[in-house]
């Protein structure tokens, strides 16, 4: 089966450097959820869609913008990247609103700042 | 706001002994409850997930998880813990009614499984 795919697995970026993520949800998934997983720390939220408009956010950096595509991938842009964005970065995606069939993740993109 | 905690940082048991991974809730109305297993930099796996029937929820690798309501509780078990299962384990919630339909996580719980 079809998984959340996320590109790319591994980046290394400098300080002050830009970064794109991209998100590839399941087919007929209409909710695209964006989380960040500091060290040792639980997955905080970021940012949704739904059906290609922003759906809520949450602790997102004015640095960051994210915004849903036609055909339904998310790209999550980061600018003037500092050590502490230094993370996981999950996407996870939903459909009917995650009730009966939950969100699936990704497997992240793991993001270095140095 | 919702929120969840998962007051125990690490949790260590010996295979075949039963294991519980401990998880309260605060949420407004009734809740959606996830459990999802982290492996070493891996992604989150989906284990299983209470929306409204059976208190008691079976999900994948033997798992089976507990809601009480008074409690406000969703405690993780498996009667028999296998070394495998030694990973990283967040509890999740979100309000049946949240609009934004994001899950916020527990900080996670490390399950140490020795053999």
């Amino acid at each position: 089966a079809a998984g959340v795919i996320q590109s790319p697995r591994h980046l290394i970026k400098e300080k002050r450097e830009t970064a794109t993520l991209k998100c590839y949800p399941i087919p007929r998934h209409d909710t695209v959820y964006w989380y960040q997983q500091g060290p040792g720390q639980d997955p905080q939220f970021l940012i949704s869609f739904y059906e290609k408009m922003q759906s809520d956010k949450g602790s997102i950096p004015d640095r960051f913008s994210a915004q849903q595509f036609s055909d339904y991938h998310s790209e999550l842009n980061m600018s003037s990247l500092e050590l502490g964005d230094s993370a996981l970065y999950f996407c996870a995606s939903s459909w009917d609103r995650g009730v009966n069939y939950g969100y699936t993740f990704g497997s992240g993109t793991r993001l270095t700042v140095v | 706001a919702q929120s969840v905690a998962q007051p125990e940082d690490q949790v260590n048991v010996a295979e075949g002994n039963p294991l519980t991974v401990k998880c309260t809730y605060s949420v407004s109305g009734n809740p959606y409850l996830f459990w999802y297993v982290q492996y070493p930099n891996r992604g989150l796996q989906f284990l299983l997930k209470y929306i409204t029937g059976d208190n008691l929820v079976k999900g994948s690798y033997g798992f089976e998880a507990e809601f009480n309501k008074s409690q406000t509780s969703f405690h993780l078990k498996k009667p028999s813990a296998l070394v495998s299962d030694s990973a990283l384990y967040f509890c999740a919630v979100r309000a049946i009614y949240n609009a934004g339909n994001m899950l916020t996580f527990g900080g996670g719980t490390r399950l140490m499984v020795k053999p």
